[in-house]
């Protein structure tokens, strides 16, 4: 049974980047047809989508983040990252990662992110 | 960019009521609309992807309907592990990914 798991620091400060990790386990991140994305949701608050990357490599970024964001995977680790860079208070949120085929299924548990000093 | 719109926001039904949820897009998606449920403190759950088609595991109560602007989640008899947020989710041909605002089904 495929399984993602995010990891990365939970408090970063302002104006850093927000480095997280979404490691895949029981299958592997290079198969063909899926995508890889991250997903976040602030608190109280609804779904955003911040970006995909596919099996191939191709990257796909939320029009709104793109300046500020990267999508990266490493298959011999199997596992794919986000980095956020100049942060602000209004990125702290929970950060989802996923895989996507016809929907985002499955999803990570999801990591909380607060943004501060 | 297309604009997925959920109503009503949050919709008060009893155990055992049906549920109908609305997804609206600003212009037509095909039947690629996606819908998932989210429990708090939970990730979301794949429910419906391409309109109407149930993932595995889904109840049959659960189901979708729609295509081109409009669309429907249905729920035939709320249970009381559906109260829930329900989100509609579209990929475009660019591709993108939208999430609607959500809808909350509670208990009345």
């Amino acid at each position: 049974q495929l399984q993602l798991q995010e990891s990365g620091p939970g408090l970063v400060k302002p104006s850093e980047t927000l480095s997280l990790t979404c490691t895949v386990s029981g299958g592997s991140i290079s198969s063909s047809r899926y995508y890889w994305g991250w997903i976040r949701q602030p608190p109280g608050k609804g779904l955003e989508w911040i970006a995909n990357i596919y099996y191939s490599g191709s990257t796909y970024y939320n029009p709104s983040l793109k300046s500020r964001v990267t999508i990266s995977v490493d298959t011999s680790k199997n596992q794919f990252s986000l980095r956020l860079s100049s942060v602000t208070a209004a990125d702290t949120a929970v950060y989802f990662c996923g895989r996507y085929y016809s929907g985002f299924d499955p999803w990570g548990q999801g990591t909380l992110v607060t943004v501060s000093s | 960019e297309i604009v997925l719109t959920q109503s009503p926001a949050t919709l008060s039904l009893s155990p055992g009521e049906r549920a109908t949820l609305s997804c609206r897009a600003s212009q037509s998606v095909g039947s690629y609309l996606v819908w998932y449920q989210q429990k708090p403190g939970q990730a979301p759950r794949l429910l419906i992807h391409e309109a109407f088609n149930r993932a595995t595991g889904i109840p049959a109560r659960f189901s979708g309907s729609g295509s081109g602007t409009d669309f429907t989640l249905t729920i035939s008899s709320l249970e009381p592990e559906d109260f829930a947020v329900y989100y509609c989710q579209h990929r475009d041909n660019w591709p993108t990914w939208t999430f609607g605002q959500g809808t909350k089904v509670e208990i009345k």
